[in-house]
This record gives C-alpha cells, sequence and structure tokens, in this order.
C-alpha cells in the first residue's frame, strides 16, 4: 500500500544540525513530489516545505530559508530533510507527505525534533 | 502578511450539521486557493478529508463535503458522530507555498 515512513529525528542542540528521511512505497515515486509539514508541541500544522517530483525545484516557508535544505534521491524512493542552525523553536514533530494535486495527499506518522540544551 | 482564518473552536450536537470555514485576512479565498481539509486526533498523523475545494479523499464518509461560501471555503459536517471530535486544519495553495489555517477544534456533545 501507499507509504511514507519518516526517521531521523531526535535531540540536538540549539545551533545544531539533524537529516530527516522519508522512506516512500507503494507508488510511483518519481511522479510525485513531496511535502514536509511540523507541528509544534501543543500548536496547530505549519507547512514548511515542497519539492518536486523531480527535485528540480524546492519551495519553503520563511522561518527555514537558508537554514533547511530538501533533497531527494530517486533511485531510493527516499526524501531528505537537511536541517541547520537549529532553533528552539524548530522542535516539532515533522511530517512526510506525499503530493495529491495542490493538496497533501497520503501522511507518514512523523518524527520528533527536539532543540534543546 | 496574509494569514489563514479558521474558528478556534466549535460545538455541534451528535447528528447535527456543523460548518467550519477558512478565510483570508486579506481577500477571498476562491478555487484557485485549491482548499484542503485535514481531520487530527491528538497524538495521531493529520488525515486527508477534503481536496480542490470539494473532493472528497478516498474512504471518506459523504457526511463530510466541501465548499465555498461567499469568500471563505467551507467543512460541512452533516450528522455528526462522536468520533468526528478533532482538530480540523484548512490549507490554501497561495502559489508556490502552502498556508495552514490555526485549525478548528470541534467538539461533539
Amino acid at each position: 500500500q501507499v507509504q511514507v515512513v519518516e526517521s531521523g529525528g531526535g535531540v540536538v542542540q540549539p545551533g545544531g544540525s539533524v537529516r530527516l528521511s522519508c522512506a516512500a512505497s507503494g507508488f510511483s515515486f518519481t511522479s510525485y513530489g513531496f511535502h514536509w509539514v511540523r507541528q509544534a508541541p501543543g500548536k496547530g500544522l505549519e507547512w514548511v516545505a515542497f519539492i518536486r517530483h523531480d527535485g528540480s525545484h524546492t519551495h519553503d516557508t520563511d522561518s527555514v530559508k537558508g537554514r533547511f535544505t530538501f533533497s531527494r534521491d530517486n533511485s531510493k524512493n527516499m526524501v531528505y530533510l537537511q536541517m541547520n542552525g537549529l532553533r528552539v523553536e524548530d522542535t516539532a514533530v515533522y511530517y512526510c507527505v506525499k503530493e495529491g494535486f495542490y493538496y497533501m495527499d497520503v501522511w507518514g506518522k512523523g518524527t520528533t525534533v527536539t532543540v534543546s540544551s | 502578511q496574509t494569514v489563514v482564518t479558521q474558528e478556534p473552536s466549535f460545538s455541534v450536537s451528535p447528528g447535527g450539521t456543523v460548518t467550519l470555514t477558512c478565510g483570508l485576512t486579506s481577500g477571498s479565498v476562491s478555487t484557485t486557493h485549491y482548499p484542503s481539509w485535514y481531520q487530527q486526533t491528538p497524538g495521531q498523523a493529520p488525515r486527508t478529508l477534503i481536496y480542490s475545494t470539494n473532493t472528497r479523499s478516498s474512504g471518506v464518509p459523504d457526511r463530510f463535503s466541501g465548499s465555498i461560501l461567499g469568500n471563505k471555503a467551507a467543512l460541512t459536517i452533516t450528522g455528526a458522530q462522536a468520533d468526528d471530535e478533532s482538530a480540523y486544519y484548512c490549507v490554501l495553495y497561495m502559489g508556490a507555498t502552502w498556508v495552514f489555517g490555526g485549525g478548528t477544534t470541534l467538539t461533539v456533545l
């Protein structure tokens, strides 16, 4: 079945880095883009970024510009979120989401990133 | 900066009908924003309910429907059930970016 599974979360110090991975299966990976969505503890959902099916373009929200980068490996059916210069306010559950037609289609269960000293 | 607005909370009686809305602090919501709706219960990942204004995602009961009402997108739940008690989020496509509303917590009582 269609599935996306995130991994790579953990505890990191402010200013540190972490790379999240998203493994996708059950569909034609190279035909779809992916969103990253995050949710801070007790808060609502926040769209973070989108990477196109071929990785040619990415779009991201202002709060992560210059700190987060987004990539994919179409040979491995993997999507990545490289997070640098982490701040306490980046603490959140990060969801990888397969794209639909201008919407978020299939959600992973999320991986938690905690930024704390 | 344009913000997507939702009612913070709403309540509905079992079997009742409720309409949640999704607006913009500046301007009107239209089909070109491709409004979509997501349901989330505590501790769980969101679930996609509605996309492209009014198309139900696979497996979503037909008691959930989407529309444009005036200058807002709307999610209507007809015949609310206890397990509809959740947070509901709308998302609007803003041209290369997507913006979530703050979410509506729906209580069924």
